[in-house]
């Protein structure tokens, strides 16, 4: 398998601009996450997605982001309008969820700059 | 207080030495992951574990559900070996994943 996929690897963008982040978890895992991670704040749960439908976004920092699973095999999170304070890595995460149990696999992570 | 505590936040030590990292957590959990993250790198599970010990060649994980701790142990370290540990509780009422701060830990030749 060729595990949790994440586009783009890197992105370098300015203040307003729309980012969009996307993710394809592992074939046949049914719960996807995504995550944050900064120096000052570490690892941080943003909204995670049981079966293709949203079960917390309290992670979620303001209206401007946004997260969509259409499907059970794709996954976007979405940042309009973008300020350099989201400057983070972005992580997404995939499991299968069975009974509260599944390992974890990430993906590579997205590395977004705000200028 | 953050409800899942990692100690040491840093860590250095020598090749060959034996290492433990430890994790306390606060809230009620199904599960604790031990994650590892190298420098620049993406984040790996190391382990899951519910109760008592799993072994993966040189690491250790053991948890102790009553005293809500866990620890990561490494037995003959290896530069290698140098890179964030980061503990993760995953909580038993809403199936949220809380993350630890991470360790750091650097390895010398």
């Amino acid at each position: 398998d060729a595990g949790v996929i994440q586009s783009p690897r890197h992105e370098v963008t300015e203040m307003g601009q729309e980012v969009t982040l996307r993710c394809k978890p592992i074939s046949g895992h049914n719960s996807l996450f995504w995550y944050r991670q900064t120096m000052m704040r570490g690892l941080e749960l943003l909204i995670y997605f049981n079966n293709n439908v949203p079960i917390d976004d309290s992670g979620m920092p303001e209206d401007r982001f946004s997260a969509k699973m259409p499907n059970a095999s794709f996954s976007t999170l979405k940042i309009q309008p973008s300020e350099p304070r989201d400057s983070a890595v972005y992580f997404c995460a995939s499991r299968i969820y069975l009974a509260n149990t599944g390992e974890l696999f990430f993906g590579e992570g997205s590395r977004l700059t705000v200028l | 207080k953050n409800e899942v505590e990692q100690s040491p936040q840093n860590l250095t030590a020598q090749e060959g030495e034996f290492i433990t990292i430890n994790c306390s957590y606060s809230v009620g959990i199904s599960a604790l992951h031990w994650l590892q993250q190298h420098p620049g790198g993406g984040i790996v599970s190391l382990f899951m574990l519910s109760s008592g010990k799993k072994k993966h060649g040189r690491l250790i994980a053991t948890i102790n559900i009553q005293e809500k701790h866990s620890s990561l142990h490494i037995t003959a370290s290896h530069p290698r070996d140098s890179a964030v540990y980061i503990c993760a509780a995953q909580s038993n009422r809403d199936d949220k994943i809380i993350f630890g701060k991470g360790t750091r830990l650097h390895i010398l030749p």
